[in-house]
């Protein structure tokens, strides 16, 4: 079945540049989705589309897509952004959603 | 201001079966897609079904199908995920999420979950 990778991990300080990477074959052709879980809450979608931003997310959040590899870059992180980052996307059907395995975000 | 509530929730033995509800309200309903996303206790994400907003197209993750439904009634604004033969691996957190058109494949808004604990 198809697979997105992610890092489990990364760590930042605030003020400094947080970079997620999310892999998938399908990529090249298919979007990635970008969501924040913060601890107890449920996901967030902060971007859409490789790179759009929804309303009431914070500039800093930003997206890209080259490949097989999308990017979430969080530009100048807080400590309010220490959460866990989930990239989705779908199989080469379009019909068959496929989360990453998450990536716990620590700014500190 | 959009709002989906999950419930039905509950512990359930293996072999057994559940029914979840996600009522929905904020928006046209029968205008979106829905889908049913699990989160395992401490653990990360997997998406499970997908319903279109006129109910006629219906996809499921490969870890569910042949056991689980997912199914809506616009006129109630509710989506349905109707679960048998439940494994101990089935427990988790279930969300019902909004999509973005149609027959999108993505979703915007989540709600805050039902749990399904499977165990004897």
């Amino acid at each position: 079945s198809y697979e997105l990778t992610q890092p489990p991990s990364v760590s930042v300080s605030p003020g400094q540049t947080a970079r997620i990477t999310c892999s998938g074959d399908a990529l090249p052709k298919k979007y990635a989705y970008w969501y924040q879980q913060k601890s107890g809450q449920a996901p967030v979608l902060v971007i859409y589309e490789d790179s759009k931003r929804p309303s009431g997310i914070p500039e800093r959040f930003s997206g890209s897509s080259s490949g097989t590899m999308a990017t979430l870059t969080i530009s100048g992180a807080q400590v309010e952004d220490e959460a866990d980052y989930y990239c989705y996307s779908t199989d080469s059907s379009g019909n068959h959603g496929v989360f990453g395995g998450g990536t716990k975000l620590t700014v500190l | 201001e959009v709002q989906l509530v999950e419930s039905g929730g509950g512990v359930v033995q293996p072999g057994g079966s559940l029914r979840l509800s996600c009522a929905a309200s904020g928006f046209t309903f029968d205008d979106y897609a829905m889908d049913w996303v699990r989160q395992t206790p401490g653990k990360g994400l997997e998406w499970v079904s997908l319903i279109s907003g006129d109910g006629g197209r219906t996809y499921y993750a490969d870890s569910v199908k042949g056991r689980f439904t997912i199914s809506r009634d616009n006129s109630k604004n509710s989506l349905y995920l109707q679960m048998n033969s439940l494994r101990t691996e089935d427990t988790a957190l279930y969300y019902c999420a909004k999509g973005t058109g149609g027959s999108s494949n993505w979703f915007d808004t989540w709600g805050q979950g039902t749990l399904v604990t499977v165990s004897s």
